[in-house]
């Protein structure tokens, strides 16, 4: 069965850093597009960033942008998200999630458990 | 951003009932919209893609329609555990964006 398993999450002070991880297992992770999206009470389901297979094309939020790095190690099958200068607003739980396919399309059939970010003084 | 606004927020039905959802997008997105169900302090799951396209494993009891801004998702017959909160998300124009959820509860 696929599985993403994501990891790193916690308390942060305003403007610290992060880096998420989800490890893939039971596919090929190089074939497929990895997305991250965040869901909070208020905003519900966010899209941040996602990731073609290869590695070379990565697309944002125009919230994230310029804070947050998407980037994957596909010899270990892994994807990060390194989240700096965190704001309050980006306190979430956050999911890493497969695409469809390679070339992100954004219809994501295989997600992680979730990872909570607090971004809090 | 496209805006998606599904309708209605909450629905109460019983089981074995028929349950419609619909999600309408602020511009016209062909058929270039997905479906997820979210059990409460699980992921999202996919359920539906390209507007009708059933995802594999899911039952065929859930169908999609729709395309350009208006879109429907139907449970032919509600099961025990159909009751969850359901998305609609558009993939046609960047950067991608959800509904804010219709919840189906247990009447």
């Amino acid at each position: 069965e696929e599985q993403l398993l994501e990891s790193g999450g916690g308390l942060v002070q305003p403007g610290g850093s992060l880096r998420l991880s989800c490890a893939a297992s039971e596919f090929i992770f190089s074939f497929y597009g990895m997305t991250w999206v965040r869901q909070t009470p208020g905003k519900g389901l966010e899209w941040v960033s996602s990731i073609s297979g290869s590695g070379v094309s990565t697309y944002y939020a125009d919230s994230v942008k310029g804070r947050f790095t998407i980037s994957r190690d596909n010899f270990n099958n892994i994807l990060h998200l390194q989240m700096n200068s965190l704001k309050a607003e980006d306190t979430a739980v956050y999911y890493c999630a497969k695409d469809r396919e390679a070339q992100p399309s954004y219809h994501m059939d295989v997600w992680g458990q979730g990872t909570t970010v607090t971004v809090s003084s | 951003d496209i805006q998606m606004t599904q309708s209605p927020s909450s629905v109460s039905a019983y089981v074995r009932d028929r349950v419609t959802i619909t999600c309408r997008a602020s511009q016209g997105i062909r058929n270039y919209l997905a479906w997820y169900q979210q059990k409460p302090g699980k992921a999202p799951k996919l359920l539906i893609y390209f507007a009708s396209s059933l995802q594999s494993g899911v039952p065929s009891r859930f169908s999609g329609s729709g395309s350009g801004t208006d879109f429907t998702l139907t449970i032919s017959s509600l099961q025990p555990e159909d009751f969850a909160i359901y998305y609609c998300q558009q993939t046609h124009t960047f950067p991608p964006t959800f509904g804010a959820g219709t919840k189906v509860e247990i009447k």
